[in-house]
């Protein structure tokens, strides 16, 4: 079935280690979209990207990195100069940047909660 | 941008009609009203969205005041799995490539408990 995966489902990480959280798609969709929900919050925005080799910071961009090599791909570093890493991180696709789409919806990936010890 | 406002939690009886509201009164005509929830420890999960009209699938109906400045979700027999964080998005308006314009702003929601 097509979906969204994202590994690992749970990460513990001491500080000042980088870390990379996986995001696959088999949808076929050009946009990608990585959010952070700490709790009891909404979600914020990361990084997107609307195909490949292209990718664009969203609204709490600092301390993270992200590449988009192949258009199934759209993997999230979390660096040691991020402050608070420790956050639950999801992934998302669309066909098209929602921003060009007049209608279109966002699919979403099962999340990876992060901790730093 | 038009944001939202929602209760922040709500509580329905099992098998009954769970109605949750969302005001958005700063609305402008070409931005379209999204609903999506998320169960606990998931990724959110598409609902339904409308612009003008009323909106019915197999999920949920969306009912969208005639000014626009608020709409409600209606979930017409709530069962125990429905027991969700439930958001209402009004997407900005799209302004083209580039920017975060256009994308989705999810905020707290409103965390509807469906009882037994």
């Amino acid at each position: 079935d097509g979906g969204i995966t994202q590994s690992p489902k749970y990460l513990f990480r001491k500080e000042g280690q980088n870390v990379t959280l996986s995001c696959e798609q088999n949808l076929n969709h050009d946009a990608m979209y990585w959010y952070r929900q700490d709790p009891g919050q909404g979600l914020r925005l990361i990084y997107y990207s609307q195909i490949v080799n292209d990718f664009q910071k969203g609204d709490i961009a600092e301390g993270y990195s992200v590449s988009r090599e192949k258009k199934e791909s759209f993997p999230l570093t979390v660096t040691s100069a991020q402050k608070n890493p420790t956050a639950f991180y999801l992934c998302a696709s669309s066909k098209a940047l929602l921003a060009v789409l007049n209608t279109g919806e966002l699919f979403f990936g099962e999340g990876s909660r992060l901790t730093v010890l | 941008d038009a944001k939202t406002t929602q209760p922040p939690s709500m509580d329905c009886a099992e098998g009954r009609a769970a109605n949750l509201p969302c005001n958005h009164s700063t609305i402008s005509g070409n931005e379209y009203v999204y609903w999506y929830r998320q169960i606990h420890s998931q990724g959110p999960q598409y609902i339904i969205h409308g612009l003008k009209n009323n909106e019915t699938n197999e999920m949920a109906s969306l009912i969208i005041t005639e000014d626009r400045k608020s709409s409600t979700l209606i979930l017409p027999h709530a069962t125990l799995r429905d027991t969700a964080v439930y958001y209402c998005i009004v997407r900005v308006a799209t302004r083209g490539y580039g920017g975060s314009q256009g994308n989705l702003i999810f905020g707290k929601g409103t965390k509807l408990s469906v009882k037994p």
